[in-house]
């Protein structure tokens, strides 16, 4: 079974500009999850999905992060502008919809805002 | 509100030895406890999960205990190999909704 595809691994960008990473969550897994993960912390959640609807938002920093999952499957989190503090690796993570079996989660990309 | 933390940040230990890695949780809420390893650049990795109507399971090489009495989590690593080298998390989730991870413990083997 595949896992968890993200993409890109690592990415630079200087602070005020924009970046986006994608997610493909394993197939058939309903509810998709973006967390980050800050160096030394553990991942904090920040958006979560069922199928193509937002579940959860609460922790997602809406004047500059976005999210989502059109079709319901591929998901992509941008992030406009970016701050210093965004410096981060962010996570997706996919789940059935029967709850958090087979809570699987992606290698992160590592983002550096300069 | 909802948090869970570790007692601490650092665990060294020899190879052989068992590792004993704990865990405090403050929502009494809580059903399901997980515990995750982490590698460098990757990403969390489930290593063996806990309902609240048990409080002991094991799996190969570990064993997680829960104590809802005082709210506490451990996992146990018998024999530690240089390959248990990594963080590991504590995590917890609710009716079976999202997962809410904790800071982490890294662990050391000493050879």
């Amino acid at each position: 079974e595949a896992g968890v595809a993200q993409s890109p691994r690592y990415k630079i960008i200087e602070k005020r500009q924009s970046v986006a990473f994608w997610c493909n969550p394993i197939s058939g897994h309903a509810t998709l999850y973006w967390y980050q993960q800050i160096l030394g912390q553990g991942p904090k959640l920040l958006i979560q999905f069922q199928n193509n609807g937002v579940v959860d938002d609460s922790q997602l920093p809406k004047d500059r992060f976005s999210a989502e999952r059109l079709k319901g499957v591929d998901s992509t989190l941008k992030i406009q502008p970016a701050k210093l503090e965004d410096s981060a690796v962010y996570l997706c993570a996919s789940s059935s919809s029967d709850g958090v079996d087979g809570y699987t989660f992606g290698s992160g990309t590592r983002l550096t805002v300069v | 509100g909802e948090s869970v933390g570790l007692h601490l940040p650092t665990l060294s230990v020899q190879e052989g030895d068992n590792s004993i890695i704990n865990c405090a949780y403050s929502n009494s809420a809580s059903d399901y406890f997980i515990w995750y390893k982490q590698e460098s650049g990757k990403g969390p990795q489930f290593i063996i999960d806990i309902r609240s109507n048990m409080d002991k399971r094991q799996g190969q090489r570990v064993t997680v205990l829960l104590n809802k009495t005082v709210k506490h989590l451990s996992l146990q690593i018998a024999a530690t190999q240089p390959g248990d080298s990594a963080v590991y998390f504590c995590a917890e989730s609710r009716r079976d909704d999202k997962i809410i991870f904790g800071k982490g413990t890294r662990l050391h083997i000493l050879p």
